[in-house]
């Protein structure tokens, strides 16, 4: 198992800034993940975050908007850059143990709100 | 995108009935797992499935899975009030590290 704190836990942020969210894990994990989960919508897999390696976006993600560190292997940080109201959302890091049919552990979300 | 979708996308019941939530995927699956989330905060694991998995159980929870019909079945039985949440299933592909989330339900258990 895997415990993992994020913060902050919720922000309220003026259109046109950026926003920092951290993600740190009680043990030492290979792949971290980040999740926007938009209101009332299921989870959409931002990036996957690799130690040592630039992360790998999904499609409709980029490096410029969401940048991404993972400076070791318990802990890493999601940017959302120049924000606007559609940033607006829960955010939510992950990991997940090795192989396919292991379980995902989650932070408790960042609810990001922006004005 | 294997994108699974869940049927109901609300469901209300009350306390002590049974709670049945469906979910449908696209393409081959490695495992079937579902997760639960309190009020738009983080996810909990509840169960996973593998694909040479019929149905199985933990506590009061039953999934079945049925990948000829590439469907998936959360029951909850005996559904308390601390129930509520939104449920969602996920799916892993073989050779994927990564899940690939429902749209989920949301279940409302009312005492």
């Amino acid at each position: 198992s895997a415990v993992i704190s994020q913060k902050p836990s919720r922000d309220i942020c003026q259109r046109g800034t950026s926003l920092t969210i951290q993600c740190q894990v009680d043990s030492q994990v290979t792949m971290m993940f980040w999740y926007r989960q938009q209101p009332g919508q299921s989870l959409t897999l931002i990036a996957t975050a690799n130690q040592g390696s630039e992360a790998t976006y999904e499609s409709g993600f980029v490096i410029d908007k969401f940048p991404i560190s993972r400076p070791n292997l318990t802990f890493s940080t999601l940017t959302v850059s120049n924000m606007s109201p559609e940033d607006s959302s829960i955010y939510l890091c992950s990991v997940k143990g090795r192989g396919e049919n292991t379980e995902a552990f989650f932070g408790q979300g960042t609810r990001l709100t922006v004005v | 995108s294997q994108q699974g979708e869940e049927d109901p996308q609300a469901l209300s019941i009350q306390e002590g009935e049974n709670a049945t939530m469906n979910c449908s995927y696209k393409t081959s699956i490695n495992n079937l797992q579902w997760y639960r989330q309190n009020s738009g905060r983080g996810l909990v694991h509840l169960i996973l499935i593998r694909s040479n998995e019929r149905e199985k159980h933990s506590g009061r929870l039953r999934v079945t899975l049925d990948t000829s019909k590439k469907s998936s079945s959360l029951l909850i039985t005996a559904s308390r009030a601390a129930d509520t949440a939104s449920y969602f299933c996920a799916t892993i592909g073989s050779g994927y590290s990564t899940l690939t989330f429902g749209k989920g339900t949301m279940l409302l258990v009312s005492p």
